[in-house]
């Protein structure tokens, strides 16, 4: 199956830096990714859909210029957390989907970066 | 709607027992469901998957249900293993394209040998 990978896969930062977490498509070219940010014990909250070669479209009540999204390229989509705060704290994880003819529109989700702010 | 912020509840299964796991979702235009399986620390895993126009759909050792007319589908574990201890998560969207899924809240499954 199709492989998404994140780098990194937890990082700890201290309050008011700013952190780059990198959303790769390995085998497969994705002109659309999704992030999602998940709490400890509570469901995956979609934060924005990024889009290749142009601007994300951030989910109501998702700071834009908190989270900035850029898809550079159809392989890899950057969400980056600025000025972090504890409460940033949490688990990011993105996914791609794949569009395959006569068959299901399957998501494939990266492995999560767990966020620490200090 | 989006999935509300609520800790997730608990079922408790034995081992070699079937478990059913339930979901309401929100939006009546969603026409395709999925079953995700996350273990603690990871991203979550597709499990089965099921469109508006079918109710059941059978894979290995797990069925799912869907009921349009309340907005609730169920996932079925047959003969229950340790290794399906995990959070389960049904998520909808409207199928064709890039669309953006939308989870419910999510069920963590503990099975007790």
């Amino acid at each position: 199956g199709a492989v998404v990978s994140q780098h990194p896969s937890r990082v700890i930062c201290k309050s008011g830096t700013s952190v780059k977490i990198e959303c790769r498509s390995l085998d497969f070219q994705a002109t659309t990714m999704f992030w999602y940010r998940q709490f400890p014990k509570q469901s995956l909250m979609l934060m924005a859909t990024s889009n290749e070669g142009s601007k994300a479209t951030y989910e109501q009540g998702v700071e834009k210029d908190k989270f900035l999204i850029n898809h550079a390229s159809l392989t890899l989509s950057t969400l980056t957390v600025t000025s972090a705060h504890p409460e940033d704290s949490s688990f990011y994880i993105c996914s791609a989907p794949l569009l395959a003819a006569g068959t299901r529109n399957e998501q494939f989700f990266g492995p999560g970066t767990r966020l620490t702010v200090l | 709607g989006e999935s509300v912020g609520l800790h997730l509840p608990t079922l408790s299964v034995q081992e070699g027992d079937n478990s059913i796991i339930n979901c309401a979702y929100s939006n009546s235009a969603s026409d395709y469901f999925i079953w995700y399986k996350q273990e603690s620390g990871k991203g979550p895993q597709f499990i089965i998957d099921i469109r508006s126009n079918m109710d059941k759909r059978q894979g290995q050792r797990v069925t799912v249900l869907l009921n349009k007319t309340v907005k609730h589908l169920s996932l079925q574990i047959a003969a229950t293993q340790p290794g399906d201890s995990a959070v389960y998560f049904c998520a909808e969207t409207l199928s064709g394209g890039y669309n953006k899924l939308i989870f419910g809240a999510g069920t963590r499954l503990a099975v007790h040998p």
